[in-house]
């Protein structure tokens, strides 16, 4: 069965703080991806990766960066966290092939207060 | 650009009664098209996908819905809802050849009430 897990499902900071938020798959996907979920918006990509050490923007990648040195984990670290990055966060892997199916983990809810 | 749009934020429905959840989408070339189903507290499921051949394509839980091009649309249906089937529901698209991005939809909120 396949699986992507997120390092925790709640997540309480504070303002100014480094947050790293943790993503492992088992599939021995190429493609890992975050996304941030807020209501009314859907879903939207912060960054991807195609392969170990690569990565590349998303749509909104301003207060975000990226860590992939393994091909099973590509970690979310938010620099000096801000009440505007509040949200639901999602993680997603993708064999690199078509039609790159993306299977998600159960999310991480963030709170910076 | 590709883009999504999900004609209803929020369907209402007795249980037992159908829906058809409203997805549109533009782009200039062949496309992959997914819908994806979120309970609550949960990550996103794949419901079913479109990729090529018969444009009436059948996923889990008796959802089904039918690709029309020349409307560029992929409406969800489901002839009889459940109260389980409460949850968000996400309509994606992915442009063929234009690597593993994902497109969505702001979501539909189905509410299933007894």
């Amino acid at each position: 069965d396949v699986k992507v897990t997120q390092s925790s499902r709640y997540l309480v900071k504070r303002t100014g703080e480094k947050v790293f938020l943790e993503c492992v798959q088992d599939m021995d996907h190429e493609n890992m991806f975050w996304y941030r979920q807020d209501p009314g918006l859907g879903l939207r990509l912060i960054y991807f990766s195609y392969d170990v050490k690569m990565k590349e923007k998303g749509d909104i990648p301003e207060g975000y960066s990226v860590s992939r040195e393994k091909k099973e984990r590509f970690s979310l670290i938010l620099e000096s966290a801000s009440t505007n990055q509040t949200s639901m966060y999602l993680c997603a892997s993708s064999r690199g092939l078509e039609p790159y199916e993306q299977y998600f983990g159960p999310g991480t809810r963030l709170t910076v207060t | 650009a590709q883009s999504v749009t999900q004609l209803d934020s929020q369907v209402p429905v007795f249980e037992e009664a159908p829906v058809e959840l409203r997805c549109n989408y533009s782009s200039s070339v062949s496309v992959y098209l997914f819908w994806y189903v979120q309970y609550p507290n949960q990550g996103l499921q794949l419901l079913l996908k479109y990729l090529s051949g018969s444009t009436l394509v059948k996923g889990i839980n008796g959802f089904e819905a039918e690709f029309n091009k020349s409307q560029t649309s992929f409406h969800l249906r489901k002839p009889s809802v459940h109260i389980s089937d409460t949850a968000e529901y996400f309509c994606a698209v992915r442009e063929v050849g234009q690597g593993g991005k994902l497109i969505f939809g702001q979501g539909t909120e189905l509410s299933v009430k007894p």
